[in-house]
């Protein structure tokens, strides 16, 4: 079936590097943009940025550049997200999410089941 | 970018309630409009696409309606399953943004 894999928890310290990566199986890996989604504990959800498995093209949240990276290894079917300087504002689980296009309307509809990242 | 608030934060309703929330764009979204579900620790389910599409697999109490930038997502009969949070979020533009979410508890 469809799913998005993530990999394990993570313990960081403050300006230290994470990288979090994401399994795509079950589809044609380079027809689907995959986005990435952050929640710090008891809020909501952050959009982060997304990356186009088929080019390699991104675009990522003001609020974040300069410190994201998301790319890609089309023969691992897999999607990386590093995040560098964190801080423990970043302390949140994130989540890798396919992008699902009817006609012009896009939306989250596979996602994955959430890397706790933490900052201490 | 979009702003997105949900309203109300909370509320709280009983198994078999009709409940109503809502979403608000700050600026016109035509359709634009996604509703998601979560449940404690796990990953938002989709709900509702293009403001009013039943996503497959989602029971058919779940209904959105709605256009430009006010929207509403019901659930007729609610269930003990559908205790959670809900989240709107466009896809108009880049960056996608969430509203706050609502939180539907037990009375």
């Amino acid at each position: 079936q469809v799913q998005l894999v993530q990999s394990g928890a993570e313990v960081k310290k403050p300006g230290a590097s994470v990288n979090v990566s994401c399994k795509a199986s079950g589809y044609t890996f380079t027809t689907s943009y995959i986005h990435w989604v952050r929640q710090a504990p008891g809020q909501g959800l952050e959009w982060m940025g997304l990356i186009d498995p088929s080019g390699g093209t991104t675009s990522y949240a003001q609020s974040l550049q300069g410190r994201v990276t998301l790319t890609r290894d089309t023969s691992a079917t897999t999607i990386y997200l590093e995040l560098r300087s964190l801080r423990s504002e970043d302390t949140a689980v994130y989540y890798c999410a396919r992008e699902w296009r009817d006609w012009a309307m896009d939306s989250f509809d596979i996602w994955g089941q959430g890397t706790m990242v933490t900052v201490s | 970018d979009i702003q997105m608030t949900q309203s109300p934060s909370s509320l709280s309703a009983s198994v078999g309630d009709r409940v109503t929330l809502r979403c608000r764009a700050r600026q016109n979204i035509r359709n634009y409009l996604n509703w998601y579900q979560q449940k404690p620790g796990k990953a938002p389910q989709l709900l509702i696409y293009a403001a009013s599409s039943l996503q497959s697999g989602v029971p058919s109490r779940f209904s959105g309606s709605g256009s430009e930038t006010d929207f509403t997502l019901t659930i007729s009969g609610l269930q003990p399953e559908d205790f959670a949070t809900y989240y709107c979020q466009q896809s108009h533009n880049t960056p996608r943004t969430f509203g706050q979410g609502t939180k539907v508890e037990m009375k």
